[in-house]
């Protein structure tokens, strides 16, 4: 099953708006990472925060982690149209001798010029 | 050029059908993993190698196999293709942590 849960499915908001996504997610992890993807593109990797980390930035990206309540947030700001796209996030563990690297089902970004 | 190609890119084949998937990286990574994206669902993981000699299934092995030929290449097979392996495959690479992935192929079972 799915580890990663984002919230929300989608998400429409006005250029120069901040969007926030979350993340949630069930088991322990190494790290977690977030994704963007343009539609039927390949992912690309946008920043990784590791378990004991908090909080990260870079550029207009700021990702939180609460390994307490297992989620994570995504906040971009000051969208830009070319910001739409899907953001997924990923966890990294290894559990029982296997190991994991889960998606979530992502988020549907679109932001209107 | 690409880090991470896929070869094909689109393919409509028929149920029982054996297919292939490639790809390829130039990124000198020795993890290569395999996924499928279905609509509403994320990516799941297929089949993952941390080295050449290493393979490991996934969450949704089932159906398929894969063969790690070099550190360079890793291809996926479906033995006998069924509809409802029509999905978007992705091919990634990774050293560690973050994951690099290949544009992607279109399958489609009919």
């Amino acid at each position: 099953s799915q580890q990663g849960e984002e919230d929300p499915q989608a998400l429409s908001i006005q250029e120069g708006e901040n969007a926030t996504m979350n993340c949630s997610y069930k088991t322990s992890i190494n790290n977690l990472q977030w994704y963007r993807q343009n539609s039927g593109r390949g992912l690309v990797h946008l920043i990784l925060i590791r378990s004991n980390e908090r909080e990260k930035h870079s550029g207009r990206l700021r990702v939180t982690l609460d390994t307490s309540k297992k989620s994570s947030s995504l906040l971009i700001t000051a969208s830009r149209a070319a910001d739409t796209a899907s953001y997924f996030c990923a966890t990294d563990a290894w559990g029982s001798g296997t190991y994991k690297y889960i998606f979530g089902t992502g988020t549907r970004l679109k932001v209107l010029a | 050029d690409a880090d991470v190609t896929q070869t094909p890119r689109n393919r409509i084949t028929k149920t029982g059908k054996r297919i292939m998937l490639e790809c390829s990286q130039t990124k000198g990574h020795d993890r290569m993993y395999w996924y499928r994206q279905d609509p509403g669902l994320g990516l799941r993981l297929i089949y993952y190698s941390f080295d050449v000699k290493d393979i490991n299934k996934g969450e949704i092995s089932d159906g398929y196999s894969v063969s790690r030929q070099a550190q360079a290449k890793f291809s996926l097979s479906l033995e006998s293709a069924i509809p409802n392996q029509t999905a978007l495959y992705f091919c990634a690479t990774s050293q560690r942590g973050e994951q690099y992935f290949g544009p992607g192929t279109r399958l489609t079972v009919t």
